[in-house]
């Protein structure tokens, strides 16, 4: 059974940054892209970046602006995401997610971990 | 991409059925049929109920199924049960390697 485990959430002032990671196990990096999906407080869904098994790609919501990076170590079976400059309207739960196949292109997310609340407040 | 919308709410009594509708664009729901559909209840991780617009994972009951016409996609709960009260997401993948949720709808079993 696939889990995956997010950590690196906490209080952040605007401006600041925080690195997000997300453990994967039974998944095997190369065969699954990966995304991360938010949620802010009472909000719904907001997909937020992807990154592919098998190539470099990476994907991002026009609405990051440029502000996040995704990225992965494959030997350590870990998903990162890099949020910098950040907004009070990046508070939410960042959750990744595996996707059903190898790029991100299959609209189907079939594991998801439990979250990482990330709270951005001066 | 602005996100897909769905109606905010729908209710239905036990046994009942309801539709939910995802309303997107010709750049997504109406051009790939990429569309998934999550289940998620108060403080939980998303769950997947369906994908490729009308596919049910292994797990998921029978009583869930898909459609879709043009832009928009359909999510029907047949039999209603008390544990299918539940926020509801639709998902469609963009062109480019994004994907766009929708606005999300609250399913009330009276």
């Amino acid at each position: 059974e696939v889990q995956l485990l997010e950590s690196g959430g906490g209080w952040v002032q605007p401006g600041g940054s925080l690195r997000l990671s997300c453990v994967a196990s039974e998944v095997t990096f190369k065969y699954h892209a990966m995304s991360w999906v938010r949620q802010a407080p009472g909000k719904g869904l907001e997909w937020v970046s992807g990154i592919s098994g098998s190539d470099p790609g990476t994907y991002y919501a026009a609405s990051i602006e440029g502000r996040f990076t995704i990225s992965r170590d494959k030997d350590k079976n870990t998903l990162y995401l890099q949020l910098n400059s950040l907004r009070v309207e990046d508070t939410a739960i960042y959750y990744c997610a595996k996707d059903r196949g190898g790029k991100v292109d299959t609209g189907m997310l079939d594991s998801w971990g439990q979250g990482t609340l990330v709270t951005v407040s001066s | 991409q602005s996100a897909l919308t769905q109606p905010a709410s729908v209710s239905g009594s036990p046994g009942q059925s309801v539709t939910i509708s995802c309303t997107g664009s010709s750049s997504d729901v109406g051009t790939f049929d990429l569309v998934s559909w999550y289940q998620q209840h108060p403080g939980k991780a998303p769950r997947p109920m369906i994908y490729e617009v009308n596919k049910r994972p292994s797990a998921v009951s029978y009583r869930f199924s898909g459609s879709k016409s043009g832009n928009t996609a359909s999510l029907t709960i047949s039999g209603l049960q008390a544990e299918d009260e539940a926020d509801y997401y639709c998902c469609s993948y963009v062109s480019g390697g994004t994907y766009v949720f929708g606005t999300g709808t609250k399913v009330i079993v009276l």
